[in-house]
């Protein structure tokens, strides 16, 4: 079945760090590739996507490239603020209407 | 991008009662909408498929007599846990896209309801 695997955290950073969090994934088919944030006490956001092989999402400072050849879809951020502090969830959807596997999130503390 | 609106954000309730929570889509229809839930630290874990004017499909190992889900319009699913017990206690999350849409590529988050059973 579909699986994503993410690097687990906590991360922790100091402010303008270098940023990867690890995601690689099992799919059939062509998945499209996502990450999301979630922020202290709220709900997920949307942070970039990527729907087809070599596709780059890029959001933030945020990017993502969708690695067909090793099943890999990392996230970087050149340099991290204090305000990046929040979990960070690799997703797929496959089949249609945007049913998510999720990774089991990866935690990033920045500090100034 | 689509608002996706969930109601309540936290309830706290007695073991034994029923809680609903509702997801709506403000600003799109949406034939789809799913139930994930989150325990603390950890990831989302789909519960379950909402499907407008049909029965919910439910995942493996997710108690259809527990977790009552009904989507009785195109803007609208609820999730009804019936009989809840301390174990109920979790963050559950909805998702909705537009299947056909401008919208169908992405799927809209609710900002979670923090259910706490006592």
């Amino acid at each position: 079945g579909n699986s994503v695997t993410q690097m687990e955290g906590p991360v922790t950073l100091s402010e303008e760090a270098f940023l990867t969090i690890n995601c690689t994934y099992t799919a059939t088919g062509y998945p499209s590739l996502f990450w999301y944030v979630q922020y202290p006490g709220e709900g997920l956001q949307l942070l970039l996507k990527a729907t087809k092989a070599d596709d780059k999402g890029s959001n933030k400072g945020f990017e993502a490239t969708y690695r067909k050849e090793t099943t890999s879809f990392h996230l970087e951020k050149g340099s991290v603020q204090v305000s990046d502090s929040a979990v960070y969830f690799c997703a797929l959807s496959s089949g249609g209407y945007n049913k998510l596997i999720f990774g089991a999130g990866t935690r990033l503390a920045v500090h100034p | 991008g689509a608002v996706v609106s969930q109601h309540p954000s936290r309830v706290i309730c007695k073991s034994g009662t029923s809680v609903k929570i509702e997801c709506r889509s403000l600003d799109f229809q949406a034939t789809t909408m799913f139930w994930y839930r989150q325990f603390p630290k950890q990831s989302l874990m789909l519960m379950a498929t909402s499907n407008e004017g049909s029965k919910a499909t439910y995942e493996q190992g997710v108690e259809k007599d527990k977790f009552l889900i009904n989507h009785a319009s195109l803007t609208l699913s609820t999730l009804t846990v019936t009989s809840a017990h301390p174990e109920d206690s979790s963050f559950y999350i909805c998702s909705a896209s537009e299947p056909g849409g401008a919208r169908n590529t992405e799927a809209f988050f609710g900002q979670g309801t923090r259910l706490t059973v006592v």
